[in-house]
């Protein structure tokens, strides 16, 4: 159980252009939903908390403007990069928390590899 | 503010030298401590929590403790698939939901 999805896996787009990816809870509900950043050889940084039916929060330094959130559902969150650039070149993970567990583990998604040409 | 700090950076064993990653932090009250292990290219795959000092944790040849700071994870005679790098986080009590991260463990283990 616990088996977070993301899509696409990878993702080549042009400067200026904007670049959906979509995270999915499969096996469980989850309220919460979390999006991260990875750069080569660096830990994973928050960029966003995605809270379902609600706005998300977004760390400090991360532009809500370019990188918009959206938690539909309890199974899908979807992060849009606006008019990428290649410094937003980077490794997006997803991460999900069970809904109603007194747990508070997150389950991650396989990840997703944007490059900006 | 959190801080986690985790160490070694790297670490090379030969197959069956067992070993143990060291994760110091800091926070104004724990709520939970993760041990995850990533491979290249992907997301984190979770091993453990632990929640309180004391407490201990065991899946095959990995064991993770927990002080009041700092927790260990303890590989005991590892093997190449145990190849990965192993990320610790904190989650504070203050309220925020979300996990702070070290930089990781590369671990290679040379069969």
């Amino acid at each position: 159980g616990a088996v977070v999805s993301q899509h696409p896996s990878r993702v080549i787009c042009k400067s200026g252009t904007s670049v959906k990816i979509e995270c999915r809870s499969l096996d469980f509900q989850a309220t919460t939903m979390f999006w991260y950043r990875q750069f080569p050889k660096q830990s994973l940084m928050l960029m966003a908390t995605s809270n379902e039916g609600s706005k998300a929060t977004y760390e400090q330094g991360v532009e809500k403007d370019k990188f918009l959130i959206n938690h539909a559902s309890l199974t899908l969150s979807t992060l849009t990069v606006t008019s990428a650039h290649p410094e937003d070149s980077s490794f997006y993970i997803c991460s999900a928390r069970r809904t109603g567990w007194i747990s508070y583990e997150q389950y991650f998604g396989p990840g997703t590899r944007l490059t900006v040409t | 503010e959190d801080q986690v700090t985790q160490s070694p950076e790297a670490l090379r064993l030969q197959e069956g030298e067992s070993s143990s990653l060291n994760c110091s932090y800091t926070v104004s009250g724990l709520r939970g401590l993760f041990w995850y292990r990533q491979d290249p290219g992907k997301g984190p795959e979770f091993l453990f929590t632990l929640y309180s000092a004391g407490e201990e944790k065991e899946k095959e040849r990995l064991k993770a403790t927990l002080t009041k700071k700092e927790s260990f994870l303890h590989i005991t005679a590892p093997k190449p698939e145990d190849s990965a790098t192993y990320l610790c986080a904190v989650q504070d009590r203050t309220g925020a939901n979300n996990l702070f991260f070290g930089t990781g463990t590369r671990l290679t283990v040379i069969p």
